[in-house]
């Protein structure tokens, strides 16, 4: 596609449930990035995906959280057993490749409310 | 580690003012430095990037910045603002050399314009 896809736009779950997140990179994009954006911690790295391995995972808050790619393309943020404190946007990127100087391209954010 | 700090968590500025926003890093080897625009329940958009080529970096949108090494700043400029550049506002910076590729983000600036 032309931009970073990410699904669904918002999510609204029970304490306690699980969630999945998708996040379908530009074409091509090797590189992939999540973050979370939340009012009282900013933007917040979580896990940088090159190809379908994640040589950076230094973000993830807890063992709740993982993240996996297939394909060299689409990834998958899961948070097991959700918290009120996982309320946030969490944001997906891609570059086209893990070059430092590489645009990082952002979606539009999935809005995740946990009651 | 790598930071950013921004002063100023809001800024408002009259239409057609000049719009200047602080950023300011920390490390002792300059890295690249990024600026990124977020406007409501959107993902964030690049405005510019400096990788050490010309230190006056123009971006999208009349935005331009410079880095001064001396100052450790990266200050965002525009000479006259516009109702539409009401946004928030994020610098970031990514280190040249080591593993890491994600970028690390300052806490944002809120920019209000006033008629």
């Amino acid at each position: 596609g032309a931009g970073v896809s990410q699904s669904p736009s918002n999510k609204v779950t029970e304490k306690g449930k699980d969630v999945e997140l998708r996040c379908d990179p530009i074409s091509g994009h090797t590189a992939l990035y999540w973050y979370r954006q939340s009012l009282g911690q900013g933007l917040e790295f979580l896990i940088y995906f090159q190809g379908n391995s994640a040589p950076d995972k230094s973000g993830l808050p807890s063992d709740r959280f993982s993240a996996e790619r297939t394909g060299g393309s689409v990834s998958t943020l899961t948070i097991q057993r959700t918290q009120q404190e996982d309320s946030a946007v969490y944001l997906c990127a891609s570059s086209l490749s893990g070059g430092v100087g590489n645009t990082i391209y952002f979606g539009e954010g999935s809005w995740l409310t946990v009651v | 580690a790598q930071s950013v700090t921004q002063l100023g968590s809001h800024v408002s500025v009259s239409e057609g003012a000049l719009v200047l926003l602080r950023c300011n890093y920390s490390s002792s080897v300059p890295p690249y430095l990024f600026w990124y625009v977020q406007y409501p329940n959107q993902g964030l958009q690049l405005l510019l990037k400096y990788t050490s080529a010309a230190t006056l970096v123009k971006g999208i949108n009349g935005f331009e910045a410079e880095f001064k090494k001396s100052e450790t700043s990266f200050h965002l400029t525009k000479p006259s603002a516009h109702m539409s550049d009401a946004a928030e506002y994020f610098c970031a910076v990514i280190p040249t050399s080591g593993s890491a590729r994600q970028l690390t983000f300052g806490s944002g600036t809120q920019l209000t314009v006033l008629p």
